[in-house]
């Protein structure tokens, strides 16, 4: 079982250049999340699709854009990058949102800007 | 706005020790509550959960008992191993359409033989 795929692993940017994270999903979930987590913070929203078309933005935004084209795809867009970006991304999915649906991570993309 | 709050780390343990690691939270109505669990180099998995007051989510010998009196889930076990050397995260959801999950800053354990 798939479940939630990100690519890739690891990647080195230099500062200002772009680059694009990938996630998909193979579990028909409406509703994806972009988290990126930092030592010691937890895990914070970048941002999130409630479905194909419709994104919104979470609690950090700013540096990052989104798609949501495909019910399975959900890429992460760094336009100009910054050494502020360096961080570990994890995508998720799920059935539904609020409530006792539980979230399904990726592995996550572990990515350094410098 | 929601919040939570868990003890911070690392926590070293020997083999066999009881495990508690600490978890407020802070929520209008009535959310729900997630442990999490990240292996090195993985991404996060979904240990237990617990929907209502009263509740006990429980997973792998890991339980935790969802407290609405104390706005507290906190996550015990009464033998840990070597392999539960991991990150935990104490998560809430609020009730509320839209609204992702809420995360604890994550607690480090450490379990050695």
């Amino acid at each position: 079982n798939a479940g939630v795929t990100q690519t890739p692993k690891f990647r080195i940017l230099k500062i200002g250049q772009s680059m694009t994270l990938q996630c998909t999903q193979d579990m028909n979930h409406n509703y994806m999340y972009w988290y990126r987590q930092d030592p010691g913070m937890g895990l914070k929203l970048i941002y999130y699709s409630v479905g194909a078309g419709i994104t919104d933005k979470g609690e950090v935004p700013n540096g990052y854009n989104v798609s949501r084209s495909t019910t399975e795809d959900f890429p992460l867009r760094l336009e100009l990058a910054a050494p502020s970006q360096t961080s570990v991304y994890f995508c998720a999915s799920s059935y539904s949102t609020g409530g006792s649906q539980p979230q399904h991570f990726g592995d996550g993309t572990r990515l350094s800007i410098l | 706005g929601d919040s939570v709050t868990q003890m911070e780390g690392p926590v070293t343990l020997s083999e066999e020790a009881f495990l508690t690691i600490n978890c407020t939270y802070t929520a209008t109505g009535y959310p729900s509550l997630f442990w999490y669990v990240q292996y090195p180099g993985e991404g996060l998995q979904l240990l237990l959960k617990a929907t209502k007051a009263d509740d006990k989510g429980s997973n792998k010998g890991f339980e935790a008992t969802y407290r609405k009196e104390t706005t507290s889930f906190h996550l015990e076990k009464g033998s840990v191993q070597v392999s539960d050397s991991a990150v935990y995260f104490c998560a809430l959801s609020s009730n509320q359409a839209g609204t992702a999950l809420i995360f604890g800053k994550g607690t480090t354990l450490s379990v050695s033989s």
